[in-house]
């Protein structure tokens, strides 16, 4: 069982959409990051959000934490190609960080 | 800063064999984390280190797998004997808070294959 959920599993859009993916849990968290991979590579920080209901954004990347410090949301406006790769987010179990399945993203010229 | 160095960036063995996963971490990084990656489990904690002190092991899946940290600088990761099952991405990663707001920063990984 998946402490964490990630949906839509994959998503392939043409550049210049907008899109939002979702993080879901059913436990609380002390905090929630989102990641971003890109192929041979490492996960790399995107955000962290600690506070109920805070929104963080970054660029054309707005990320939001749930009220309940359950759930979170990533919403790219106007994406690029540059934006393809897999998106991770991660929760805080106080001991270290779990992370989600996450969501393979690919957007197309 | 050289980020997380990890070594080597692919491995391919025969089933029995011993493999050495090696990393060195960001200088001054005090946590430092072992992670598996496969598209059927996704990326899954198999160990971390505080102050090259092993503190939760529980994700190291059976016997065959170990991890040292020697010093503060290098951690290995050893399987013995290697399974094809073992074949994955392995993923060094090290932080220097823990807790809200902590960042991992992650190497570039280890494509590990196990024939």
């Amino acid at each position: 069982t998946q402490l964490l959920e990630q949906s839509p599993q994959f998503l392939s859009i043409q550049e210049g959409e907008n899109l939002t993916v979702y993080c879901n849990s059913s436990s609380v968290f002390s905090s929630l990051q989102w990641y971003r991979q890109e192929p041979g590579e490492g996960p790399v920080l995107l955000v962290t959000v600690v506070t109920g209901g805070e929104v963080k954004k970054l660029k054309r990347l707005t990320f939001q934490f749930g009220d309940a410090r359950k759930d979170s949301s990533l919403h790219i406006t106007a994406a690029q190609p540059g934006d393809t790769g897999l998106y991770l987010c991660a929760g805080d179990y106080g001991q270290n960080f779990v992370f989600g399945p996450g969501t393979r993203l690919s957007v197309l010229p | 800063d050289a980020g997380v160095i990890q070594s080597p960036r692919h491995e391919v063995t025969e089933m029995g064999q011993e493999v050495t996963l090696r990393c060195k971490p960001i200088s001054g990084h005090d946590y430092l984390f072992w992670y598996r990656q496969t598209m059927m489990r996704g990326l899954e904690l198999l160990i971390y280190f505080n102050n090259n002190v092993p503190i939760d092991d529980s994700g190291m899946p059976e016997d065959r797998f170990s991890a040292k940290m020697p010093n503060a600088s290098f951690s290995t990761l050893k399987i013995q004997p290697s399974e094809p099952r073992d074949s994955a991405v392995y993923f060094c990663a090290s932080s220097v808070t823990q807790g809200a707001g902590e960042k991992l920063f992650f190497g570039s990984g280890t494509q590990l294959s196990v024939l």
